[in-house]
């Protein structure tokens, strides 16, 4: 059972461009939404992470973009850059991020972003 | 000034043989993880672990077993390997801070069965 459903698997956007990447959840509990980076040959790295008490997040060019009826979250690269080529993975979890249960995580996004 | 480190960084062995991981974090985290990515890039928990409990994903055949000699480490010992262990072995930590818990991943140790 994925209880973490990410798309698209591969994206390409423009330099410039902005880039989406969507996630739904199917467990209720969830209330920790982190979004991770992951460069080639490198572990991944926290890069924005949203609580469902509020519907967006923005860290410079990051935005979470938060839907709690719909159980969707999106991660949104505004004005996107060749360094931003990366894998993405967004993740769920219940409580605080850690524990006893860890993170759930999607199956990444591969982002090209081509200049 | 590494915040979780890994050794080693590639692991080639033969079915049927036992190796350790190790890893060592310093963050002065409680809890460590263990994740097994595979090669669809898909992350999965394995195990999570803090001085007082460890934690273990029921999928996670016996044969691993994660060891703990002191808070800053957490090794992974894996008996019988077979070709399906195959991966890169992600270990984290985490502590608490502003209401919630990041989770810092080390570098990734990449597990080649033949």
């Amino acid at each position: 059972q994925q209880q973490v459903k990410q798309s698209p698997q591969s994206l390409i956007v423009q330099k410039g461009g902005i880039s989406i990447i969507n996630c739904a959840y199917e467990n209720t509990a969830f209330d920790y939404f982190p979004w991770y980076q992951q460069f080639p040959g490198k572990g991944p790295a926290l890069l924005i992470a949203i609580r469902p008490d509020v519907s967006e997040k923005k860290e410079g060019r990051f935005t979470i973009s938060f839907n709690k009826s719909a159980k969707q979250f999106s991660l949104h690269i505004m004005d996107s850059q060749p360094g931003d080529s990366a894998t993405y993975f967004c993740a769920a979890s219940i409580g605080s991020g850690g524990g006893a249960d860890g993170l759930t995580f999607g199956k990444g996004t591969h982002l090209i972003i081509q200049p | 000034d590494t915040a979780v480190s890994q050794t080693p960084k590639y692991l080639v062995t033969q079915m049927g043989n036992d190796k350790s991981i190790k890893c060592e974090q310093n963050l002065g985290h409680d809890t460590m993880y263990w994740y097994k990515q595979d090669s669809k890039k898909f992350l999965k928990i394995m195990f999570s672990y803090n001085n007082k409990e460890l934690i273990i994903n029921e999928t996670v055949p016996n044969r691993f077993s994660p060891k703990s000699p002191d808070k800053a480490h957490l090794n992974l010992h894996i008996n019988s390997l077979e070709l399906g262990d195959s991966a890169v072995y992600f270990c984290a930590s985490s502590a608490l801070s502003g209401g919630q818990e990041t989770q810092y991943f080390g570098p990734g140790t990449r597990l080649l069965v033949l």
